[in-house]
């Protein structure tokens, strides 16, 4: 079955500091999003993007955020100065019509 | 706005008994139900959804889900769970025409032998 990949799995970061996560969605997948899980608390959706642009973000989305398809194939999410409370297990996700497609996450720890 | 609840964040079960996993849920819209499943170091998976028609949905691994309009559940359910069914499991819901998933905070399921 096809998956969604997500790179790195694990990355540790200094607050302040920019970072970027990484996915390769679907390839034939339209829509692409954006969820985080912290610790002990439900996964949050963050944003969806569709036809090169932002569809739908949540609150959390601030301008600290950004997403951005810089090619055919992958499909990054920017956090330009990481918080403390940055720290979570960020997912992709692709879509086609109603079932999403998860990759295995993110864990991002910001020192 | 949505809100889902999974009334249970821990249930233990002996391997081939029966198991439900809760979820009720909250909106003024007509939504469109999901169940994830998330085994270690795995992301989420589809296990089954309802979108329309049958209030019953069979799904992957002989789990079932029944909608419950009135009460506002969507509760899943396996006859005999097995070992591999250890995993947490994510109850979701999604307003028609929206993109998001609202997601509750997840049942861990452990199997016994």
């Amino acid at each position: 079955e096809p998956e969604v990949t997500q790179t790195p799995s694990h990355q540790v970061t200094q607050m302040g500091q920019e970072v970027i996560l990484r996915c390769v969605p679907i390839s034939n997948h339209l829509y692409f999003y954006w969820y985080r899980q912290i610790l002990g608390q439900k996964v949050e959706f963050l944003v969806s993007f569709y036809n090169n642009e932002i569809s739908e973000k949540s609150e959390i989305f601030d301008d600290q955020f950004s997403v951005e398809r810089p090619d055919g194939s992958n499909f990054t999410l920017k956090i330009r100065s990481t918080k403390l409370e940055d720290s979570a297990m960020y997912f992709c996700a692709s879509s086609e019509e109603e079932k999403l497609f998860f990759g295995s996450g993110t864990q991002l720890s910001v020192l | 706005a949505q809100s889902v609840t999974q009334l249970d964040s821990q249930v233990p079960v002996f391997e081939e008994a029966p198991v439900e996993l809760r979820c009720n849920y909250s909106s003024s819209v007509s939504v469109y139900l999901f169940w994830y499943v998330q085994y270690p170091n795995q992301g989420l998976q589809l296990l089954l959804k309802y979108l329309s028609g049958s209030t019953l949905v069979k799904g992957i691994n002989g789990f079932e889900a029944e909608f419950n309009k009135s009460q506002t559940s969507f509760h899943l359910r396996k006859p005999s769970v097995h070992i591999s069914d250890t995993a947490e499991y994510f109850c979701a819901v999604r307003r028609q025409g929206a993109q998001k998933l609202v997601f509750g905070q997840g049942t861990r399921l452990t199997i016994n032998p």
